[in-house]
């Protein structure tokens, strides 16, 4: 069965500075990997996805992940960030035609001015 | 319509009585997907519909809780004699295919009083 990892609740980082948050994934087949983010008290909004094309994705909002078939990650990144990314951040892996994604627990990321 | 809708976006509801939450998908996708989210935490699989298909019930908590869906349009998620632990934040999601990723829906904030 795919799981999903993500490490540490909540990511704290200032303003104009790198947002990095990890995903790291188990599977045996190729998946599709997905990012989405939830600003408060609103539903998910996809950020960006890998569906076997180019391993490194750009996403809205500035964002970009690459995925790392050795290390079994899709690890996201942000080179400065804003005030506007304070949200909640999550990884989440589907198999090769299988339409369930499984998610991680998410990352709350809070911008320091 | 353009994106998923949910009805109603919030609802207080007294312990022990039954409540239903509505779930308008995009026209045309094929699967339907509800999850819970609790305060703080990830999200939890409930239901998935595919189609015409038998639905995955395997993330369904207690007998309390079941969904329908007809054809490939409305679903309803209905829980009964609500208990306090129900409190969360019900998602609803639909999708075409499974690398599109999943579009969310705003959610039905529930509290059980």
């Amino acid at each position: 069965a795919q799981s999903v990892t993500q490490l540490g609740s909540h990511v704290s980082v200032s303003e104009g500075a790198l947002v990095l948050l990890r995903c790291n994934y188990s599977s045996s087949v190729p998946p599709y990997l997905f990012w989405y983010v939830q600003y408060p008290n609103q539903g998910l909004q996809l950020l960006l996805k890998y569906t076997s094309a180019a391993t490194l994705v750009k996403g809205i909002n500035g964002f970009e992940a690459e995925f790392k078939k050795s290390e079994t990650s899709f690890h996201l990144t942000k080179p400065s960030a804003h005030m506007s990314d304070a949200a909640e951040y999550f990884c989440a892996v589907s198999l090769y035609g299988n339409n369930r994604l499984a998610f991680g627990k998410g990352n709350q990321v809070v911008v320091i001015p | 319509g353009a994106g998923v809708s949910q009805s109603p976006s919030n609802k207080v509801t007294e312990k022990g009585k039954d409540v239903e939450l509505r779930c308008d998908p995009i026209s045309g996708h094929t699967a339907l997907y509800w999850y819970r989210q609790r305060l703080g935490q990830g999200l939890e699989f409930l239901i998935y519909f595919q189609g015409n298909s038998a639905p995955d019930k395997s993330g369904l908590p207690s007998d309390r809780f079941s969904a329908e869906r007809t054809g490939e349009s409305v679903s309803t998620l209905t829980i009964q004699r609500t208990q306090q632990e129900d409190s969360a934040v019900y998602l609803c999601a639909s999708s075409l295919r499974a690398d599109y990723g999943y579009t969310f829906g705003s959610g039905t904030r529930l509290t059980v009083v």
